[in-house]
């Protein structure tokens, strides 16, 4: 089984309508972020958190909010989803105490977003 | 702060040929570089990484990449392309310092691969 996961795969929305995509991970990691990927732009940070009780906006966070409901889940919310958030989505995680002490960052398998 | 440049968005080439992709970092403190691969329809996953010790580093399915410190340059390289290293290529820098880029990563725009029979 992989160890990030996310869902929904594959959204096609309507402008004005909320939105949640999920990620849960099975690694045991502290940090947890949201990408966003555009064609040319790379890819940018939404939101990130680097424990339960901890979140920070990222470079984009206009438009977006999460919710940290454990360790191991990170949910990324469109409150009134438009067609400019048509995108492809990234959950990651990391662990500064593990292997991963350099930031190194795992990827979920994406969520392609349509937003009509 | 820091940033990331990939200094071309499309790379074409033929099978068995060598290529390499640049890539040029900014950045006031020292920092680990990684370069990350995304096959169609996937996420990303790492294909090597530099934090210390020797400026060459080897990684995963032939590729390698130089760490230049004086160029600030991390440029990955393959003497020889398959039709299966088709993919999108991300360079990122992490510094070891705090402040505002504390724990995060910054990619630059990527480079697409194609290659060619």
């Amino acid at each position: 089984d992989a160890d990030v996961t996310q869902t929904p795969r594959n959204r096609i929305t309507k402008t004005g309508k909320r939105i949640m995509l999920e990620c849960s991970q099975t690694k045991g990691h502290d940090r947890m972020y949201w990408y966003r990927q555009d064609p040319g732009l790379g890819l940018r940070l939404i939101y990130y958190s680097f424990d339960v009780k901890d979140i920070n906006k990222g470079e984009i966070s206009d438009g977006y909010s999460v919710s940290r409901q454990a360790q191991a889940k990170f949910s990324l919310s469109l409150e009134s989803a438009i067609p400019n958030q048509t995108a492809l989505y990234f959950c990651a995680t990391s662990d500064p105490a593990g292997t991963s002490f350099h930031n190194e960052q795992f990827f979920g398998p994406g969520t392609r977003l349509t937003v009509l | 702060a820091q940033s990331v440049t990939q200094l071309d968005s499309q790379v074409p080439v033929f099978e068995e040929a060598p290529v390499e992709l640049r890539c040029n970092y900014s950045s006031s403190v020292s920092v680990y570089l990684f370069w990350y691969v995304q096959y169609p329809n996937q996420g990303l996953q790492l294909l090597l990484k530099y934090l210390s010790g020797s400026t060459l580093v080897k990684g995963i399915n032939g590729f390698e990449a130089e760490f230049n410190k004086s160029q600030t340059s991390f440029h990955l390289r393959k003497p020889s392309v398959h039709i299966s290293d088709t993919a999108e290529y991300f360079c990122a820098v992490t510094s070891l310092a705090g402040g505002t880029s504390y724990g995060k990563l910054t990619f630059g725009q990527g480079t697409i691969l194609t290659v060619h029979p």
